[in-house]
Protein backbone atom coordinates (compact mmCIF):
# COMPACT_ATOMS: atom_id res chain seq x y z
CA UNK A 1 0.00 0.00 0.00
CA UNK A 2 1.53 3.58 -0.90
CA UNK A 3 1.90 5.57 1.49
CA UNK A 4 1.16 9.82 2.01
CA UNK A 5 2.51 11.34 -0.74
CA UNK A 6 4.13 14.81 -0.40
CA UNK A 7 6.06 17.81 -2.79
CA UNK A 8 8.25 19.18 -3.14
CA UNK A 9 10.45 17.78 -0.57
CA UNK A 10 12.40 20.93 -0.16
CA UNK A 11 12.02 24.43 -0.75
CA UNK A 12 13.82 27.64 -0.46
CA UNK A 13 11.84 31.20 -0.88
CA UNK A 14 12.57 34.79 0.05
CA UNK A 15 9.97 36.08 2.42
CA UNK A 16 7.72 37.37 1.06
CA UNK A 17 7.09 34.98 -1.77
CA UNK A 18 4.50 32.53 -2.27
CA UNK A 19 4.70 28.92 -1.91
CA UNK A 20 2.47 25.89 -2.29
CA UNK A 21 2.58 22.07 -1.30
CA UNK A 22 0.99 19.33 -2.23
CA UNK A 23 -0.13 16.37 -0.33
CA UNK A 24 -2.15 12.91 -1.55
CA UNK A 25 -3.33 10.57 1.14
CA UNK A 26 -2.92 6.71 1.43
CA UNK A 27 -5.77 5.76 -0.72
CA UNK A 28 -9.71 5.81 0.98
CA UNK A 29 -8.51 7.48 3.75
CA UNK A 30 -11.37 10.36 4.52
CA UNK A 31 -9.26 12.36 6.87
CA UNK A 32 -6.41 14.74 5.98
CA UNK A 33 -3.90 17.04 8.24
CA UNK A 34 -1.73 19.63 7.91
CA UNK A 35 1.10 19.87 10.40
CA UNK A 36 3.52 23.17 11.14
CA UNK A 37 7.09 21.18 12.77
CA UNK A 38 9.29 23.97 13.79
CA UNK A 39 12.91 22.35 14.65
CA UNK A 40 13.36 20.83 17.71
CA UNK A 41 9.54 20.26 18.39
CA UNK A 42 6.43 18.45 17.92
CA UNK A 43 4.34 18.68 15.17
CA UNK A 44 1.61 21.58 15.36
CA UNK A 45 -2.03 20.67 13.60
CA UNK A 46 -2.46 23.31 11.14
CA UNK A 47 -5.68 22.12 9.49
CA UNK A 48 -7.73 18.86 9.03
CA UNK A 49 -9.87 18.06 6.35
CA UNK A 50 -12.99 15.26 6.49
CA UNK A 51 -13.50 14.33 3.18
CA UNK A 52 -13.32 18.14 1.50
CA UNK A 53 -14.85 20.11 4.16
CA UNK A 54 -12.92 21.76 7.15
CA UNK A 55 -13.26 20.12 10.62
CA UNK A 56 -10.61 22.11 12.61
CA UNK A 57 -8.57 25.12 11.57
CA UNK A 58 -8.16 26.84 14.80
CA UNK A 59 -4.31 27.22 14.37
CA UNK A 60 -3.96 28.03 10.25
CA UNK A 61 -2.46 31.51 10.25
CA UNK A 62 -5.20 32.79 8.20
CA UNK A 63 -4.11 36.04 7.29
CA UNK A 64 -1.34 34.05 4.98
CA UNK A 65 -2.12 30.73 4.83
CA UNK A 66 -5.19 28.67 3.66
CA UNK A 67 -4.89 25.48 2.42
CA UNK A 68 -7.89 23.25 0.46
CA UNK A 69 -9.38 19.62 -0.39
CA UNK A 70 -11.55 20.43 -3.16
CA UNK A 71 -12.40 16.38 -4.37
CA UNK A 72 -11.66 15.03 -1.25
CA UNK A 73 -8.24 13.19 -1.87
CA UNK A 74 -5.05 15.32 -2.59
CA UNK A 75 -4.79 18.67 -0.96
CA UNK A 76 -2.87 21.72 -1.10
CA UNK A 77 -1.42 24.27 1.72
CA UNK A 78 -0.34 27.61 0.42
CA UNK A 79 1.52 30.42 2.64
CA UNK A 80 1.07 33.42 0.96
CA UNK A 81 3.48 35.84 1.61
CA UNK A 82 5.68 33.60 3.79
CA UNK A 83 7.98 34.94 6.70
CA UNK A 84 11.31 34.03 7.94
CA UNK A 85 8.75 32.07 11.04
CA UNK A 86 7.58 29.99 8.36
CA UNK A 87 10.50 27.83 8.20
CA UNK A 88 9.69 24.20 8.98
CA UNK A 89 8.72 21.10 8.34
CA UNK A 90 5.07 21.02 6.87
CA UNK A 91 3.95 16.94 7.42
CA UNK A 92 0.89 16.24 5.62
CA UNK A 93 -0.80 12.77 7.31
CA UNK A 94 -4.40 10.67 7.19
CA UNK A 95 -6.58 8.02 8.67
CA UNK A 96 -9.17 6.36 7.65
CA UNK A 97 -12.39 7.80 9.05
CA UNK A 98 -12.36 10.82 11.88
CA UNK A 99 -14.84 9.80 14.00
CA UNK A 100 -13.31 6.75 16.09
CA UNK A 101 -11.00 7.87 19.31
CA UNK A 102 -7.69 6.41 18.98
CA UNK A 103 -7.28 6.42 14.82
CA UNK A 104 -3.97 6.45 13.80
CA UNK A 105 -2.22 8.83 11.51
CA UNK A 106 0.20 7.57 8.84
CA UNK A 107 2.60 10.53 7.86
CA UNK A 108 4.40 11.71 4.78
CA UNK A 109 7.82 12.42 4.66
CA UNK A 110 7.25 16.37 4.50
CA UNK A 111 8.23 19.00 3.01
CA UNK A 112 10.90 21.35 4.21
CA UNK A 113 10.77 25.09 3.53
CA UNK A 114 13.41 27.26 4.20
CA UNK A 115 12.43 31.26 3.77
CA UNK A 116 15.48 33.45 3.90
CA UNK B 1 -2.83 22.63 25.94
CA UNK B 2 0.41 21.14 24.61
CA UNK B 3 1.34 17.17 26.54
CA UNK B 4 4.87 17.76 28.38
CA UNK B 5 7.59 14.98 28.39
CA UNK B 6 10.49 13.72 30.20
CA UNK B 7 13.71 13.15 30.31
CA UNK B 8 14.01 15.67 27.44
CA UNK B 9 16.84 13.43 26.10
CA UNK B 10 18.24 10.14 26.60
CA UNK B 11 21.84 8.27 26.01
CA UNK B 12 21.90 4.74 26.17
CA UNK B 13 23.82 1.57 25.26
CA UNK B 14 22.53 -1.24 23.56
CA UNK B 15 20.86 -3.66 25.52
CA UNK B 16 19.76 -1.25 27.80
CA UNK B 17 16.17 -0.30 28.79
CA UNK B 18 14.83 3.67 29.13
CA UNK B 19 11.35 4.91 29.91
CA UNK B 20 9.83 8.17 28.05
CA UNK B 21 7.12 10.14 30.14
CA UNK B 22 3.84 12.24 28.80
CA UNK B 23 1.66 14.29 31.15
CA UNK B 24 -1.17 16.21 30.42
CA UNK B 25 -2.98 18.65 31.78
CA UNK B 26 -6.11 17.88 30.73
CA UNK B 27 -8.52 14.58 30.27
CA UNK B 28 -7.63 12.17 27.54
CA UNK B 29 -9.01 9.68 25.42
CA UNK B 30 -6.08 8.34 24.01
CA UNK B 31 -2.75 8.86 23.59
CA UNK B 32 -0.39 7.95 20.34
CA UNK B 33 3.46 7.34 20.07
CA UNK B 34 5.77 7.83 17.45
CA UNK B 35 9.32 7.68 16.45
CA UNK B 36 10.98 10.02 13.78
CA UNK B 37 14.12 9.92 12.76
CA UNK B 38 16.51 12.58 11.39
CA UNK B 39 14.60 14.39 8.33
CA UNK B 40 12.36 11.64 8.22
CA UNK B 41 8.70 11.38 8.90
CA UNK B 42 6.99 10.05 12.39
CA UNK B 43 6.31 6.68 12.64
CA UNK B 44 3.10 5.24 14.51
CA UNK B 45 4.65 3.02 17.32
CA UNK B 46 1.05 2.57 18.99
CA UNK B 47 -1.88 4.04 20.37
CA UNK B 48 -3.28 3.28 24.21
CA UNK B 49 -6.87 4.20 24.62
CA UNK B 50 -8.71 5.23 27.78
CA UNK B 51 -8.88 2.46 30.16
CA UNK B 52 -5.39 2.45 31.29
CA UNK B 53 -4.82 -0.21 28.35
CA UNK B 54 -1.12 -1.42 28.09
CA UNK B 55 -0.22 -2.15 24.35
CA UNK B 56 3.36 -3.83 23.31
CA UNK B 57 5.18 -3.66 20.40
CA UNK B 58 7.87 -5.87 20.20
CA UNK B 59 10.44 -4.60 22.99
CA UNK B 60 8.67 -1.53 23.37
CA UNK B 61 5.05 -1.23 25.31
CA UNK B 62 3.29 1.68 26.95
CA UNK B 63 1.03 2.68 29.62
CA UNK B 64 -1.86 4.94 30.14
CA UNK B 65 -3.09 6.37 33.50
CA UNK B 66 -6.03 7.87 32.83
CA UNK B 67 -6.14 9.46 36.37
CA UNK B 68 -2.59 11.11 36.47
CA UNK B 69 -3.28 11.83 32.68
CA UNK B 70 0.17 10.46 31.74
CA UNK B 71 1.61 7.58 29.56
CA UNK B 72 4.95 6.28 29.73
CA UNK B 73 6.73 4.02 26.72
CA UNK B 74 8.86 1.62 28.12
CA UNK B 75 11.94 0.33 25.91
CA UNK B 76 13.39 -2.82 26.80
CA UNK B 77 16.99 -3.91 25.79
CA UNK B 78 17.53 -1.07 23.32
CA UNK B 79 19.13 -1.62 19.71
CA UNK B 80 21.10 0.69 17.60
CA UNK B 81 17.49 1.39 15.30
CA UNK B 82 15.66 2.56 18.46
CA UNK B 83 17.58 6.06 18.16
CA UNK B 84 15.41 9.02 17.68
CA UNK B 85 13.16 11.79 18.96
CA UNK B 86 9.95 10.23 20.13
CA UNK B 87 6.71 12.03 20.48
CA UNK B 88 3.49 11.35 22.38
CA UNK B 89 0.43 13.22 20.87
CA UNK B 90 -2.63 13.39 23.13
CA UNK B 91 -6.32 13.26 21.84
CA UNK B 92 -8.76 14.99 24.39
CA UNK B 93 -12.24 15.99 23.91
CA UNK B 94 -12.90 19.19 23.98
CA UNK B 95 -17.06 19.61 23.54
CA UNK B 96 -17.04 15.87 22.16
CA UNK B 97 -15.64 16.90 18.50
CA UNK B 98 -12.03 16.71 18.67
CA UNK B 99 -11.50 13.12 17.91
CA UNK B 100 -8.14 13.17 15.95
CA UNK B 101 -6.86 16.33 16.86
CA UNK B 102 -3.74 15.63 18.28
CA UNK B 103 -1.42 18.01 20.16
CA UNK B 104 2.41 16.79 20.08
CA UNK B 105 4.74 16.75 23.01
CA UNK B 106 8.18 18.33 22.70
CA UNK B 107 9.62 14.90 21.93
CA UNK B 108 12.28 13.26 23.64
CA UNK B 109 15.57 12.29 21.93
CA UNK B 110 16.89 9.03 22.35
CA UNK B 111 20.51 7.85 21.23
CA UNK B 112 21.26 4.11 22.01
CA UNK B 113 25.42 3.87 21.18
CA UNK B 114 27.32 0.26 20.93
Amino acid sequence: EAGVAQSPRYKIIEKRQSVAFWCNPISGHATLYWYQQILGQGPKLLIQFQNNGVVDDSQLPKDRFSAERLKGVDSTLKIQPAKLEDSAVYLCASSLVLANVGETQYFGPGTRLLVL
Amino acid sequence: QQPVQSPQAVILREGEDAVINCSSSKALYSVHWYRQKHGEAPVFLMILLKGGEQKGHEKISASFNEKKQQSSLYLTASQLSYSGTYFCGTDGLAGGTSYGKLTFGQGTILTVHP
